[in-house]
């Protein structure tokens, strides 16, 4: 079946604009996730949503990043005013909310490059 | 700080050897363990998970785990080029519930013809 899509594929953006990052993820996943991975460095969470709870925004770096999730599909991960230290690539994960299966499936990402 | 802890290589093995990984981890707590492999410029692709101490095996795979020691290790038996890669490992942060999971740095291993 379908992966976990991501859009766009890669974005570069000017200093102090707003971007928007989309990830659909596999029909029937529940839960979702974003990461971001820089040059060389491991793979940083960013938040986390579980159907309809409220979500875990613990690993967002500033109030400059913000994600939604309607109809507990689709979500948006948006920076504001972004700055060069934003580059990376921004990872969605999804995984199925069953008894045992917390395997988390990443969509092919997002290259932010802040100019 | 809950962490992983991975060598970060590179780790290079002839091909048809066996490469192995290791990865530690702080919180004693976590209860899933995963390994991903990423391609240069790609993302990570899950190709093992394991959740009980001991072994689990699938193809030329092996996951390892010893929670006793915090300790999580992947074996890849007759290593082919097409496995060279960074290998990561990733724990559970809230054992067993749907949670983030915590990274290492990867394992760079090259196999060599």
């Amino acid at each position: 079946g379908a992966g976990v899509s991501q859009s766009p594929s890669n974005k570069v953006t000017e200093k102090g604009k707003d971007v928007e990052l989309r990830c659909d993820p596999i029909s029937g996943h529940t839960a979702l996730y974003w990461y971001r991975q820089s040059l060389g460095q491991g793979l940083e969470f960013l938040i986390y949503f579980q159907g309809n709870s409220a979500p875990d925004k613990s690993g967002l770096p500033s109030d400059r990043f913000s994600a939604e999730r309607t109809g507990g599909s689709v979500s948006t991960l948006t920076i504001q005013r972004t700055q060069q230290e934003d580059s990376a690539v921004y990872l969605c994960a999804s995984s199925f909310s069953g008894t045992s299966s917390y395997e988390q499936y990443f969509g092919p990402g997002t290259r932010l490059t802040v100019t | 700080q809950k962490e992983v802890e991975q060598n970060s290589g590179p780790l290079s093995v002839p091909e048809g050897a066996i490469a192995s990984l290791n990865c530690t981890y702080s919180d004693r707590g976590s209860q899933s363990f995963f390994w991903y492999r990423q391609y240069s410029g790609k993302s990570p692709e899950l190709i093992m998970f394991i959740y009980s101490n001991g072994d689990k095996e699938d193809g030329r795979f092996t996951a390892q785990l010893n929670k006793a020691s915090q300790y999580v290790s992947l074996l890849i038996r007759d290593s082919q080029p097409s496995d060279s890669a960074t290998y990561l490992c990733a724990v559970n942060s809230y054992g067993g519930s749907q949670g983030n999971l915590i990274f290492g740095k990867g394992t760079k291993l090259s196999v060599k013809p």
